[in-house]
């Protein structure tokens, strides 16, 4: 059975761009948590879908947004990047509501310049 | 809302001896506990985890303890080798906050040969 993947592995982007992240989680979960990592910051909460919505929300401005797709894939959209959103973003696959269980992917390294 | 503390930040021992790391949380209503383990480049990886029907759970060299009144979990291993070397993050699950896991700031572990 695969387990979570994420694409692309690394992401170099100039400040004010967007960047798109992706995240296909376990084979059948239905949920999908993101996080953000930066260096010396620990793992922050970013967004959880589940069934195609938004669930929750982490202490983020809006231009981090993301969606999830009907087979339950997911996408995160930065827009208008800041030096300080250099970090490794992890998405986390769960069964679904009733299961708290998170399965990680390997993470996207965005660097911003 | 929930907070978590977690300690040492850092914690070097020789290989063969046992290794604990102790995680404090705020809210009583919380009931699932995780630990992850991150090597350099990956994402994190669940290694064990507790639910507050539990005091203890084990699993050959790792074990995770439970203190629901002192609102307190600890991880412990046992007989170390160099490939325990790793970042380990514990985290509890928030149902006050929407559902999502609350991480400590992680305990860098290295186990010398």
């Amino acid at each position: 059975e695969a387990g979570v993947t994420q694409s692309p592995t690394h992401l170099i982007k100039t400040r004010g761009q967007q960047a798109t992240l992706r995240c296909s989680p376990i084979s059948g979960h239905t949920s999908v948590y993101w996080y953000q990592q930066a260096l010396g910051l620990g793992l922050q909460f970013l967004l959880w879908y589940d069934e195609g919505e938004e669930r929750n929300r982490g202490n983020f401005p809006p231009r981090f947004s993301g969606r999830q797709f009907p087979n339950y894939s997911s996408e995160l959209n930065v827009n208008a990047l800041e030096l300080e959103d250099s970090a490794l973003y992890l998405c986390a696959s769960h069964l679904g509501q009733g299961d708290e269980t998170q399965y990680f992917g390997p993470g996207t390294r965005l660097l911003v310049l | 809302g929930e907070n978590v503390e977690q300690h040492p930040s850092t914690l070097s021992v020789q290989e063969g001896d046992s290794a604990v790391i102790k995680c404090t949380y705020s809210d009583s209503a919380s009931n699932y506990f995780p630990w992850y383990k991150q090597e350099l480049g990956k994402g994190p990886q669940l290694i064990i985890d507790i639910r507050s029907n539990v005091g203890e759970k084990k699993d050959q060299r790792i074990a995770v303890t439970l203190n629901k009144t002192a609102k307190h979990f600890s991880l412990h291993i046992t007989e170390t080798q160099p490939e325990d070397s790793a970042v380990y993050f514990c985290a509890v699950y928030s149902y006050n906050q929407g559902g999502k896991l609350i991480f400590g700031q992680g305990t860098e572990l290295s186990v010398k040969p």
